[in-house]
Order: C-alpha cells, then structure tokens, then sequence
C-alpha cells in the first residue's frame, strides 16, 4: 500500500522568501512521485514529477523538488515566493500497472504575505 | 492541443437521484481516471478505465460507477445520490497511466441537497 504525509495544512510565507512544503511517502516498490498545485475552483495542474533518474526534478513557475530514498521525502521548493503562487499543493505517490492510480496527501494551503 | 473536458461543471441533484458526468480526455490518452475530492476526506481515487476496460477501482459503493467509450471518453454515474456524495469529482487523463503522469480537468461540482 501507498500513503503520503503532508505535515501540516497551511503554510504562510512572506513575498521573495523560501517556499519549502515537505512531503514524505510510504510505497513497497520504487514510486513515481508527483506535486499538483489547485488554485480555487479549478483542477489540479501538474507542477513536476519524479519517475527515474535524476533526483532533482525542475517544474513549472520556478519550483523544484529532489527525491530523496533514503528519507522517503520529496520536498518541494522555490526560492522566492510571488503572490500568484497563492494556492493549495498536494503531494502525490503512484504505482503503474494494473493497480495504475494516484494516492494523494491532504495537501497544503500556501499563503504569501506581501 | 486542447485539455481535459469535463461536462457540466456544476450540478444540483435531490437525494435518491442520479447523475452522470461526462469528461472528454486529451486525444490520444487511452487512460482516464476518476477522483472525489471533499474537505473531509480529501481527494480519492475512483476508478480507472484503459482502453474501455475498468483496469482499477477504489474503495467506494456500487453506487458509483463508471465506463469508457471506443473513444477514450468517459463517464461516471452516481445512482441513488446521498448528501455525502457532494463534492468536487475530477477526471485525469494519461497516455498510458501513472508513469506519464496525469492531467486532470477542472472538475464538476456536485451538490446534492
């Protein structure tokens, strides 16, 4: 079985500071890992995956994420934070195959303080 | 090229009713998968269609159900609506599945009152 933790559900920063939302997954083989953002009344947009090789993974809008085993993490992070990035992230572990489905967290609310 | 459609975006049903929902995915995605997403329970996996055959299902009542067109579209019904059937329900489309990853539509709303 697949699970992620998302710690905690909201986190505030201010403009041109660090975005870091933490992300950590439990999965029996190796995962493909995903970060979707939602902004109100919309789907969810694809910010990047992880599927193999290398463990730093570049996104859309500046961000980024690196896939780390050995700590089951996939941190997702920019370096400065603008006011359109303002919505709710959540983190995503997938198997392929038969069992082909998504497993999400619960997500967190970003919220950029000018 | 154009995105994943979803039909109607919003919906109001009574209790006991049915509904379907429609979503059109990106041309040439042979997968189309479907979400609930809720306040309370978050966003849960429904089932999965490839090449018109449910390839996988999640947790949830016989209620819901769902098929695929020769097409690759899709639709999912709600028989015998309860008011804890109210959500947001996504529709993810995938060339082949999670290893290409998914792009998802904008949802249709459903309340049931």
């Amino acid at each position: 079985a697949q699970s992620v933790t998302q710690l905690g559900s909201h986190v505030s920063v201010s403009e041109g500071a660090l975005v870091l939302l933490r992300c950590n997954y439990s999965s029996s083989v190796p995962p493909y890992l995903f970060w979707y953002v939602q902004y109100p009344n919309q789907g969810l947009q694809l910010l990047l995956k992880y599927t193999t090789g290398a463990t730093l993974v570049k996104g859309i809008n500046g961000f980024e994420a690196e896939f780390k085993k050995s700590e089951t993490s996939f941190h997702l992070t920019k370096p400065s934070a603008h006011m359109s990035d303002a919505a709710e992230y959540f983190c995503a572990v997938g198997l392929s195959g038969a069992n082909s489905k998504l497993t999400f967290g619960k997500g967190i609310t970003l919220s950029v303080r000018p | 090229k154009a995105g994943v459609t979803q039909t109607p975006r919003y919906l109001i049903k009574t209790r006991g009713q049915q509904v379907t929902l429609s979503c059109s995915p990106i041309s040439g995605h042979r997968s189309v998968s479907w979400y609930q997403q809720t306040p309370g329970q978050g966003l849960q996996f429904l089932f999965e269609y490839f090449s018109e055959t449910q390839r996988n299902k999640g947790n949830f009542p016989g209620r819901f159900s769902g098929r695929q067109f020769s097409n690759s579209r899709s639709e999912m019904n709600v028989s015998t609506l309860e008011l804890g059937d109210s959500a947001l329900y996504l529709c993810a489309s995938s060339l082949d599945g999670v290893s290409y990853g998914y792009t998802f539509g904008s949802g249709t709303r459903l309340t049931v009152v």
